[in-house]
């Protein structure tokens, strides 16, 4: 059980283009979901909280007008990247919490975003 | 606001050695995790401590919570090639409910055979 997929797992767009990555809860409700940023050799900075139903909240740093968060139901949360660039090439990972438990959180595989 | 270090950052182990990486959080954490984070891979959850003085053991990684839940512990003994991997410990803050994760820089474990 507590199974996140993410899709696409890769994806190549050029410099302007917007993408959408989504994440979804396979066997259970989250009611909170979190994306993380992940660049080369480095560590896991989170980006956003989204809670089911209501906006995001974005960390210190975060663009929300370029990194544009929905979490339209308990088993999907999307991150489109706005207006990409080449900067914004990173791996994009996606967590989820269920409602059952104030701590845990599950994985997805993650999303390498290259833009050219 | 919160920040989690990990040390040592890199670490080199002659297979069969015992190692250990550190966290250390500037505030005091509800709880904390440890994930493995193979090349190329995302990572995956290994343990979590919720209590004040909580040790946990999974065959050959033992996980340690600090008294003050400000820091912790993992330990690997005999070290095999499939521990190669990146270490990181993540907390959770005391006064979040959402159950926001803060990451350590991550420790970087190369075993050689």
């Amino acid at each position: 059980g507590a199974v996140v997929s993410q899709h696409p797992s890769w994806v190549i767009c050029k410099s302007g283009t917007s993408v959408k990555i989504e994440c979804r809860s396979l066997d259970f409700q989250a009611t909170t979901m979190f994306w993380y940023r992940q660049f080369p050799k480095q560590s896991l900075m989170l980006m956003a909280t989204s809670n089911e139903g209501s906006k995001a909240t974005y960390e210190q740093g975060v663009e929300k007008d370029k990194f544009l968060i929905n979490h339209a139901s308990l088993t999907l949360s999307t991150l489109t990247v706005t207006s990409a660039h080449p900067e914004d090439s990173s791996f994009y990972i996606c967590s989820a919490r269920p409602g059952t438990s104030p701590y845990e959180q599950y994985f997805g595989p993650g999303t390498r975003l290259t833009v050219t | 606001g919160q920040q989690v270090m990990q040390i040592p950052q890199y670490q080199h182990v002659q297979e069969g050695e015992d190692f250990t990486t550190y966290c250390n959080s500037s505030t005091t954490l509800s709880n904390i995790q440890w994930y493995k984070q193979r090349p190329g891979g995302h990572p995956v959850f290994l343990i979590q401590l919720v209590k004040s003085g909580e040790v946990k053991k999974q065959k050959r990684l033992t996980f340690q919570f600090g008294e003050a839940k400000k820091n912790s512990s993992l330990h690997i003994t005999a070290t095999q090639t499939t521990d190669v991997g990146t270490y990181f410990c993540a907390g959770g803050g005391e006064s979040d409910s959402w159950g926001k994760l803060q990451f350590g820089a991550g420790t970087q474990v190369v075993v050689t055979p």
